[in-house]
């Protein structure tokens, strides 16, 4: 298995909702990430997560919340977003130190 | 600041054109230079490199690193339709738990019949 599976492809939410994004690699990656790519800009890093910690927090807003249960999977808890966080979030997972970087196929989210 | 750019933002080119896209990087303690190929979801991996004048090749795509210089090359030779697509270049770093890409803005390729 060489995927990055992400859950669920496209999701819509209200600025009330609170929704959770899914993402699963059996790759035996033990650093994984999230991305978020607005239309025609490159992905900007979120979170990394390494050996299940939370290494890198670039400045997200509150109504993002990453989690990592264990090696294999990667959440992101959606609370209170605004229509401007309407966006393609992707996640990604490598070896240690950069190497296998693969990204999931995204979610495409839209906030009305 | 790590820093990443690329070079032209857009290209138009005929089936067949050969194009060479740029990356040249800031990345400290840099380890990897990567390149993906982005059409309508994820971006799907092409090349990683990390040692210089080492030329990596895939069918008609081909990149080289300059560790010196501090830039990439990836060459398209015959184009075709289906490379259509945003070409991004990401600096990787070194050491630590530190496994940040920095990505380049992009290059919008469109290859025209």
């Amino acid at each position: 298995d060489t995927e990055v599976t992400q859950t669920p492809k496209h999701l819509v939410m209200g600025m009330t909702n609170k929704k959770s994004l899914k993402c699963e690699q059996h790759m035996g990656h033990r650093a994984m990430y999230w991305y978020k790519q607005k239309a025609k800009k490159p992905p900007e890093l979120m979170f990394v997560y390494s050996y299940e910690k939370l290494s890198i927090n670039e400045s997200v807003p509150s109504r993002f919340s990453p989690e990592c249960p264990n090696s294999s999977l990667l959440n992101l808890h959606l609370h209170a977003l605004q229509p401007e966080d309407s966006a393609l979030y992707l996640c990604a997972s490598s070896l240690t130190d950069n190497y296998g970087y693969t990204f999931g196929s995204g979610t495409r989210l839209t906030v009305v | 600041e790590d820093k990443v750019v690329q070079s032209p933002l857009s290209l138009v080119v005929h089936e067949g054109d050969t194009v060479t896209l740029n990356c040249s990087y800031e990345v400290t303690n840099f380890r990897s230079l990567l390149w993906y190929k982005q059409e309508k979801k994820a971006p799907t991996f092409l090349f990683m490199l990390t040692s210089s004048g080492i030329e990596k090749k895939s069918g008609r795509l081909s990149s080289i690193l300059d560790k010196k210089e501090l830039f990439s090359i990836l060459n398209i030779t015959a184009t075709q339709t289906g490379d259509s697509a945003i070409y991004l270049c990401a600096g990787t770093n070194s050491g630590g738990s530190n496994y940040k890409l920095t990505f380049g803005k992009g290059t919008l390729l469109t290859v025209n019949p």
